[in-house]
């Protein structure tokens, strides 16, 4: 079973657009992390935010901003006023004990 | 310092061919890992040191053979390639080997083998 899914695969918005990315993740572990990471087309995966299992307040920085539901088990991430630099391919990702499991990706691509 | 560096950036190689890619950071971080990404796919891992000893082997082929000199530097051995061993190759470090913990990850290599 997918640890961690992104059902969205690829995502097109204009320029100033608002748009979320789902991540939906399946653990039976009481402690956990929540990560989401951007790759750019130059290929390096870079860290964005790390969340634990025991902190469900959502966080903002800057245009992102990510809402974490232990009932739903989902840690969205959305970004305000999309910007032409921020298409990439982005990446949640679910850490419990030792095992780092990835999502599949979803790819956003930003028009301008 | 956030930064993890690997070289080459680019490499193509025949399936006889011996190389190495390179890894290093000065983060501090104990933990190194490498990663191999085929497009549009996430990464797969492949290996983890911890403390300088191997810590995870991903059932990779032999034909892949890391090496952790010391605690900044990550090596991995290629021999005898596939074409479809053709891929980015990441490598990462965190702090330590944890769930908690973060991973930084290098730029790449991007591998084609001929």
């Amino acid at each position: 079973a997918q640890k961690v899914t992104q059902a969205q695969t690829e995502i097109s918005v204009v320029e100033k657009e608002d748009v979320t990315l789902d991540c939906v993740y399946e653990t039976r572990d009481t402690t956990y992390y929540l990560f989401w990471y951007k790759q750019p087309p130059s290929g390096e995966l870079v860290f964005l935010i790390r969340r634990n299992s025991f902190d469900e307040q959502n966080e903002i920085s800057g245009r992102y901003s990510w809402n974490f539901q232990k009932s739903t088990s989902s840690f969205n991430f959305t970004i305000t006023a999309s910007q032409v630099v921020d298409s990439a391919v982005y990446f949640c990702a679910l850490s419990e004990w030792n095992q780092f499991y990835f999502g599949t990706g979803t790819s956003l691509t930003v028009i301008p | 310092d956030t930064e993890v560096t690997q070289t080459p950036k680019h490499l193509v190689m025949g399936m006889t061919n011996k190389k190495s890619l390179k890894c290093e950071q000065h983060m501090g971080h104990r933990a190194m890992y490498w990663y191999k990404q085929k497009a549009k796919k996430p990464p797969e891992l492949m290996f983890v040191y911890s403390y300088e000893k191997l810590s995870i082997n991903e059932s990779v082929p032999s034909r892949f053979s890391p090496e952790c000199p010391n605690s900044s530097l990550l090596n991995l051995h290629l021999h005898a390639l596939q074409p479809e061993d053709s891929a980015l190759y990441l490598c990462a470090s965190s702090q330590i080997q944890g769930a908690a913990y973060e991973q930084y990850f290098g730029p790449g290599t991007r591998l084609t083998v001929t």
